[in-house]
């Protein structure tokens, strides 16, 4: 079956203009979670969707950055006015049914990420 | 101090010998741990997941918790050069997040 999908893989844009990430998570699956990984550098939480609601959004770097998903599938990550500081692999995962399952987190699936530069 | 910490490495071992990866974390309510590996450009894919404490073995992968130590291990036995990547532990809460070390940086040599 088809896994997480996330477009583009790669794009370079200019310091001060506005992207958009998008993700296509594994049908089915009501979690999706958003992280950002630096050069280097570990994965970075951002924000994590039940459905359509996103009951944590605590890792959101600043009001730049926003998110939102609809009809519980595809969920689109914007960054206004991008910094050189943005720069990073933006990763979308998704899990089967996340907070509503118990306490127990299930395995998060990870999609290839978009490769953000900005110049 | 950080939520979950591992050491950077990078960690060597020669071929067919076993590699102790660690682990330690600071939120004593976290219930979930996870081992994902990482290969250099790609995104992580799953490993081993451990719920309770002691030993799960799957394969060559053993992954070991002792929630009293705040401590999660992988072994990998046999290491082949094909295991060199980087090797993320994971900590998970009830509220859907998980919180990743830095990584351990592994090459096994032929």
């Amino acid at each position: 079956g088809a896994g997480v999908s996330q477009s583009p893989s790669n794009k370079v844009t200019e310091k001060g203009k506005d992207v958009e990430l998008r993700c296509d998570p594994i049908s089915g699956h009501t979690a999706l979670y958003w992280y950002r990984q630096s050069l280097g550098q570990g994965l970075e939480f951002l924000i994590y969707f039940q459905g359509n609601s996103a009951p944590d959004k605590s890792g959101l770097p600043s009001d730049r950055f926003s998110a939102e998903r609809t009809g519980g599938s595809v969920s689109t990550l914007t960054i206004q006015r991008t910094q050189q500081e943005d720069s990073a692999v933006y990763l979308c995962a998704s899990s089967p049914v996340g907070l509503a399952g118990g306490p127990f987190q299930e395995t998060q699936y990870f999609g290839p990420g978009t490769r953000l530069l900005v110049l | 101090q950080k939520e979950v910490e591992q050491n950077s490495g990078p960690l060597s071992v020669p071929e067919g010998a076993i590699a102790s990866l660690n682990c330690t974390y600071s939120d004593r309510g976290s219930q979930s741990f996870f081992w994902y590996r990482q290969y250099s450009g790609k995104s992580p894919e799953l490993i081993m997941s451990i719920y309770s404490n002691g030993d799960k073995e799957d394969g060559r992968f053993t992954a070991q918790l002792n929630k009293a130590s705040q401590y999660v291990s992988l072994l990998i036995r046999d290491s082949q050069p094909s295991d060199s990547a980087t090797y993320l532990c994971a900590v998970g809460t009830s509220y859907g997040k998980l919180t990743f070390g830095q990584g351990t940086i592994l090459t096994v040599h032929p």
